[in-house]
C-alpha cells in the first residue's frame, strides 16, 4: 500500500511566479490535509478537502492561496505571485473516512519550496 | 493561539537510557492524541497515539501517558536507540480533524 505521495520533492521560483504543488493520498483514503511549516517553526494546517468538496480552509492566506481535491486525480495546492514569505516545506496528509474524529492522519514526505 | 505545546525545544539522552518528552495543551475538547516522529528533509511519521478513554498506551519501546486533568502527556521512550534522533511532534486534531501541533523537541541520543 503506496503511502502519501507529494511532487514535486523541491520546486524553486522567482518572485512572482506560480507554485503548484501536488498530493495523492493513500488508497482508500478520502479526507485530504495541507500543512505547512515554516523555517524554525512547527506544522501549521492549512486547508482540509474532500473529493471535490474544501471542508476547512481556514489557516490558509485569504490571497494567493488556493487547493482542490477534484474527483479524479491529485490535490493541488496552488500559489500565486509567490514572494520570499512563502518559501517552506508544504506538507500533505491523508486519512480515511472519519469516525467519531479520531483518525490518524498519514504525511507525504512534503514540497519544499525556495522562493528567490 | 497555541492549544499544544511542547516547552523542551532539546533533549539530550545518552544510548540506552529513557527518554521523556512533555506536551501540554489547553484545549478540553481534545480526546485523541498523537505523536509523530521527523527526520530532516522528511515528512512526519506516525508514532503513536492514545485516546481520552484511556490513560496509557503502549507500543514496543514506545510509551504515552496522558493526565487529562494536567492536560498532560508524555512520550517515554526506553531504551533510546541513535534512530531514535529526530524530531518529535505532539498534535492533537479538533472537532473538523485538523491537527494542532506543539513546536517540536529535538531529540539527540549519544552513544
Amino acid at each position: 500500500n503506496a503511502g502519501v505521495m507529494q511532487n514535486p520533492r523541491h520546486l524553486v521560483r522567482r518572485r512572482g511566479q506560480e507554485a503548484r504543488l501536488r498530493c495523492s493520498p493513500m488508497k482508500g483514503h478520502s479526507h485530504v490535509y495541507w500543512y505547512r511549516q515554516l523555517p524554525e517553526e512547527g506544522l501549521k494546517f492549512m486547508v482540509y478537502l474532500q473529493k471535490e468538496n474544501i471542508i476547512d480552509e481556514s489557516g490558509m492566506p485569504k490571497e494567493r492561496f488556493s487547493a482542490e481535491f477534484p474527483k479524479e486525480g491529485p490535490s493541488i495546492l496552488r500559489i500565486q505571485q509567490v514572494v520570499r514569505g512563502d518559501s517552506a516545506a508544504y506538507f500533505c496528509a491523508s486519512s480515511p473516512l472519519r469516525s467519531g474524529g479520531q483518525e490518524t492522519q498519514y504525511f507525504g514526505p512534503g514540497t519544499r519550496l525556495l522562493v528567490l | 493561539d497555541q492549544q499544544v505545546k511542547q516547552n523542551s525545544p532539546s533533549l539530550s539522552v545518552q544510548e540506552g537510557r529513557i527518554s521523556i518528552l512533555n506536551c501540554d495543551y489547553t484545549n478540553s475538547m481534545f480526546d485523541y492524541f498523537l505523536w509523530y516522529k521527523k527526520y530532516p528533509a522528511e515528512g512526519p511519521t506516525f508514532l503513536i497515539s492514545i485516546s481520552s478513554i484511556k490513560d496509557k498506551n503502549e507500543d514496543g519501546r514506545f510509551t504515552v501517558f496522558l493526565n487529562k486533568s494536567a492536560k498532560h502527556l508524555s512520550l517515554h521512550i526506553v531504551p533510546s536507540q541513535p534512530g531514535d534522533s529526530a524530531v518529535y511532534f505532539c498534535a492533537a486534531p479538533d472537532s473538523w480533524g485538523k491537527l494542532q501541533f506543539g513546536a517540536g523537541t529535538q531529540v539527540v541520543v549519544t552513544p
